[in-house]
């Protein structure tokens, strides 16, 4: 499968723990974003990188919350001191610098924090 | 400030009713439009965009600028159909980054 892969899908960790998300995009794609989604809700955007670039941060993206993407390639999502409002599937998705404005998704990983 | 309305959470039809999940927006300029939907089980795909003007799974959706909706369609409703459909733009003309809808539940019953 050559699609976005995210890993660990699942992650229980107990409140103040520290958590790490990983995202591997489609390999020629050099934008990469994260997503949080909760109950009943749509994707929400988080931020976006183009190759290793940050180029936009959403102000739900707390100081809590750091992404990397170090060698624009794979990506990283750290939630440091988690809190139970942290609970919610992190979605990965990439796409190419130009193409149609498609978004291809991974398939998530959720977190629940007790 | 952008943002995308999804009225309805859930939409239930019987197999080969027709279907309308509706969407309005709020944008200033020209939008360009997504549907997303995601089946079970299944990651979040997209379905259409209003620029192709082409018909996915005997889908379709017709910009409307007047009334600022993208309502998605479709003649005669299949059980697949069942999934989450989610609307989409991105905001200020930003390459990628999307707002959603919350989305809404389509079930077709058989």
């Amino acid at each position: 499968d050559t699609g976005v892969s995210q890993n660990p899908r699942h992650k229980i960790t107990k409140r103040g723990q520290n958590v790490t998300f990983r995202c591997d995009p489609i390999s020629e794609h050099n934008r990469l974003y994260w997503y949080r989604q909760t109950l009943g809700q749509g994707p929400e955007f988080l931020t976006y990188f183009q190759n290793e670039a940050q180029l936009e941060k959403s102000r739900l993206l707390s100081d809590r919350f750091s992404a990397e993407r170090p060698k624009g390639s794979f990506s990283t999502l750290e939630i440091q001191r988690t809190e139970q409002g942290d609970s919610a599937m992190y979605l990965c998705a990439s796409s190419p610098r130009t193409g149609t404005g498609e978004l291809f998704f991974g398939e998530g990983s959720r977190l629940t924090v007790l | 400030a952008q943002r995308v309305t999804q009225p309805e959470k859930l939409l239930s039809v019987f197999k080969g009713a027709p279907v309308e999940l509706k969407c309005n927006y709020s944008y200033s300029g020209s939008p360009e439009l997504f549907w997303y939907v995601q089946y079970s089980r299944q990651r979040l795909q997209l379905l259409l965009r209003h620029i192709s003007r082409e018909s996915i799974k005997g889908f379709t959706a017709d910009l409307n600028k007047g009334e600022t909706s993208f309502h998605l369609k479709k003649p005669f409703a299949q059980e697949e159909d069942s999934a989450m459909y989610y609307c989409a733009l991105p905001p200020g003309g930003s390459q990628g980054n999307l707002i959603f809808g919350k989305g809404t539940k389509l079930s077709v019953k058989p």
